[in-house]
């Protein structure tokens, strides 16, 4: 079976700091994606990427920017952190349209 | 744009009961996922469905295109049934798009 390992777990950022999330897969799937989950609430789509430097923006991509440079690997970078905000960021990838989520990165802002 | 309405909000069972989730969308979705969330908060795929009904122990999910909608029922609750409950469609128009619902948490009582 296959793994999705998102680094790191935990990140505490400063205000207007640039951040970088990073996510690899092992399953060899062609599309990976980068969800924001706030406490209490659904997922949104921040970038998805169909295939290697492929991007796409999902509904919340304003402040976020994503890269794609291998099949295996996904990162998403924090542009400028805005003070006291909190998420979790969650990795994903897929074949066939079924989807596998990492553990998630927490993300605080001092 | 395309939106995933998802009903209850909330939901409390008596183990060994049992209940359904629904998931409304405003357009017509080309295949629908659903997904347990658990307290540690990683995210299991629970069905992918294109079309028609899917079956799984005591989890039973339905995709209807047609009409726009998708039910998960679950019977004979358990304990470790508890936790959020997502499901993700894809629409037509936007390949590896998935648009998740706002949620359901579901709590099992003794």
């Amino acid at each position: 079976g296959g793994i999705i390992t998102q680094t790191p777990k935990f990140l505490i950022g400063q205000e207007g700091q640039k951040l970088t999330l990073k996510c690899q897969q092992n399953f060899n799937h062609d599309t990976m994606y980068w969800y924001r989950q706030d406490s209490g609430k659904g997922l949104r789509l921040i970038y998805y990427s169909i295939t290697e430097n492929d991007l796409q923006k999902g509904d919340l991509s304003e402040g976020y920017d994503a890269s794609r440079e291998k099949k295996s690997s996904f990162s998403l970078t924090v542009t400028s952190a805005q003070k006291n905000e909190m998420a979790v960021f969650l990795c994903a990838s897929s074949i066939r349209d079924t989807l596998y989520f990492g553990a998630g990165t927490r993300l605080s802002v001092l | 744009g395309d939106q995933v309405e998802q009903s209850p909000s909330a939901l409390s069972l008596h183990e060994g009961t049992g209940s359904a989730l629904r998931c409304n969308f405003t357009t017509t979705m080309r295949a629908v996922q659903w997904f347990q969330q658990n307290s540690r908060g990683s995210l299991i795929n629970l069905f992918y469905l294109a079309s028609g009904t899917k079956e799984n122990g005591r989890l039973k999910s339905t995709f209807n295109s047609k009409e726009s909608y998708s039910t998960l029922h679950i019977r004979d609750a358990q304990l470790e049934d508890s936790g959020t409950y997502f499901c993700a469609a894809e629409g037509f128009y936007n390949q590896g798009k998935l648009i998740f619902g706002q949620g359901t948490k579901l709590s099992i009582k003794p």
